[in-house]
């Protein structure tokens, strides 16, 4: 079946210093993969997405490539912000028919001033 | 802008009383879908629904039901409330087939 891993939380930086939090996956075909942030009392918020091998996604600062051949899709940022801190989620959707996802179970960042 | 709405940001209910727990989403999207969110858990499938008055379960339906009438609304429904069912409660819909989903703020239930 489909899997998501990320790497455990929580990952503590100071403002301005370069994020990298870990996600791989398992999945039949070529699944589509995402990030998603949620902050704190809210709901998921899409961050970023890619469809296909060596697409990058990127918003807000982030980015993240797909990476077939390591079955990977990391989340980078250059410079965290203490608005950054949330928990971020990677996900994937696989297969024919409905767009259900696959969700890891979260890392939670915390930026300190 | 999706947008995806709940009935209640907050709810408290009684052990044994039915809850019904209402999503709304104004994209016209074909699919949505209903999870859980508890600590150490991440998020869980309860139903989605890929049409009017379809549903499928997911991975932990057990306790609940759904409804979905008209295409923008979809209904979670605990017959009968235990404590277990104490958790973050988290809509969501997506256009299509490998589709990102859009979420709405959630609710956190909580069964005394």
């Amino acid at each position: 079946g489909n899997s998501v891993t990320q790497m455990e939380g929580p990952v503590t930086l100071s403002e301005e210093a370069f994020l990298t939090i870990n996600c791989t996956y398992t999945a039949t075909g070529y699944p589509s993969l995402f990030w998603y942030v949620q902050y704190p009392g809210e709901g998921l918020q899409l961050l970023l997405k890619a469809t296909k091998a060596d697409d990058k996604g990127s918003n807000k600062g982030f980015e993240a490539t797909y990476r077939k051949e390591t079955t990977s899709f990391h989340l980078e940022k250059g410079s965290v912000q203490v608005s950054d801190s949330a928990v971020y989620f990677c996900a994937l959707s696989a297969g024919s028919g409905y767009s259900t996802l696959t969700f890891g179970k979260g890392t939670m960042l915390l930026v300190s001033p | 802008d999706v947008k995806v709405t709940q009935s209640s940001r907050y709810l408290v209910k009684r052990t044994g009383e039915k809850v019904f727990l209402e999503c709304v989403q104004d994209m016209d999207h074909e699919n949505m879908f209903w999870y859980r969110q508890d600590p150490g858990l991440g998020l869980r499938l309860i139903y989605f629904s890929y049409d009017v008055k379809m549903k499928e379960k997911g991975d932990i339906p057990e306790g609940y039901s759904v409804s979905r009438e008209k295409k923008e609304r979809f209904s979670l429904i605990l017959e009968s409330a235990s404590t277990n069912q104490t958790s973050m409660y988290l809509c969501a819909s997506s256009p299509g087939s490998r589709s990102e989903q859009y979420f709405g703020p959630g609710t956190r239930l909580t069964v005394t």
